[in-house]
C-alpha cells in the first residue's frame, strides 16, 4: 500500500515551453501532496505544500508563477513548470500524505527528471 | 525551524564491512526522525524512522538507528554491507507535535560499497 506515481519519469523539453508533471497516489486518499527540487548531489528542497481543493503554499523564494500547482482531488496533484529554462532543470519528487494518518507520514514518487534544452 | 547535518557527503566501504552514516539534528522543539534511501534516479524511499519508545529503531534490510537526544543524533549504521546498499542516504526530521508536515532533509550521504 501507500504506492505515489509519477508521470512522465523523464522529460525533455526545448527552453519556452510549459510543461507539466503529475502526482498519483495510487492506493490512498492524499489530503496534502509536497513538490521537492533536487539538484545533482544535493538534497530535496521543498517547493510547496499542495492542500486539496486550495491553493498551494510555496516556500520562500519559489516562484509561484512559474511553477503552478493544482491539486484537485484527493489523488492526483500536478506541477507545471511554465516557460521552462535550462536552470529548471531538476529532479522533481513529489510525496503524499494519506488522509486521517495520525503520523502524517509522507510516501514520495519516483521522480520526474526534467531536462530544459 | 529545524535543521540537519549529515556530515560526510561520501562514504566508501568494502562489502561485508560495517557502516555508519551520520546524522546530527537541530531543533528547538521534539522532532520525529527518518532516514531514507535513493537509488539512482528513482525517488526516496523510507528505510526506517523513529517516533517514539525505544531509541532503537531497525529497518528490514539489516539497518539500524539510534535516536541519542542528548547528543542529537541519529546515525544509521549496518554490521555488514553489501553492494545493493549503495545509494544516497538522507536524513530528515519534522516536528513531533503541532501537526507539521515539514520535513527537513540533510545534504545526503553517498554510500559506496566495493568489492
Amino acid at each position: 500500500g501507500a504506492v505515489v506515481s509519477q508521470h512522465p519519469s523523464r522529460v525533455i523539453c526545448k527552453s519556452g515551453t510549459s510543461v507539466k508533471i503529475e502526482c498519483r497516489s495510487l492506493d490512498f486518499q492524499a489530503t496534502t501532496m509536497f513538490w521537492y527540487r533536487q539538484f545533482p548531489k544535493q538534497s530535496l528542497m521543498l517547493m510547496a505544500t499542495s492542500n486539496e481543493g486550495s491553493k498551494a503554499t510555496y516556500e520562500q523564494g519559489v516562484e509561484k508563477d512559474k511553477f503552478l500547482i493544482n491539486h484537485a482531488s484527493l489523488t492526483l496533484s500536478t506541477l507545471t513548470v511554465t516557460s521552462a529554462h535550462p536552470e529548471d532543470s531538476s529532479f522533481y519528487i513529489c510525496s503524499a500524505r494519506a488522509v486521517r494518518t495520525v503520523l502524517n507520514e509522507q510516501f514520495f514518487g519516483p521522480g520526474t527528471r526534467l531536462t530544459v534544452l | 525551524a529545524q535543521s540537519v547535518t549529515q556530515l560526510d557527503s561520501q562514504v566508501p566501504v568494502f562489502e561485508e564491512a560495517p557502516v555508519e552514516l551520520r546524522c546530527n539534528y537541530s531543533s528547538s522543539v521534539s522532532v520525529y526522525l527518518f532516514w531514507y534511501v535513493q537509488y539512482p534516479n528513482q525517488g526516496l524511499q523510507l528505510l526506517l524512522k523513529y517516533l517514539s519508545g525505544s531509541t532503537l529503531v531497525e529497518s528490514i534490510n539489516g539497518f539500524e538507528a539510534e535516536f541519542n537526544k542528548s547528543q542529537t543524533s541519529f546515525h544509521l549504521r549496518k554490521p555488514s554491507v553489501h553492494i545493493s546498499d549503495t545509494a544516497e542516504y538522507f536524513c530528515a526530521v519534522r516536528e513531533s507535535t503541532g501537526g507539521g508536515n515539514k520535513l527537513t532533509f540533510g545534504t545526503g550521504t553517498q554510500l559506496k560499497v566495493e568489492l
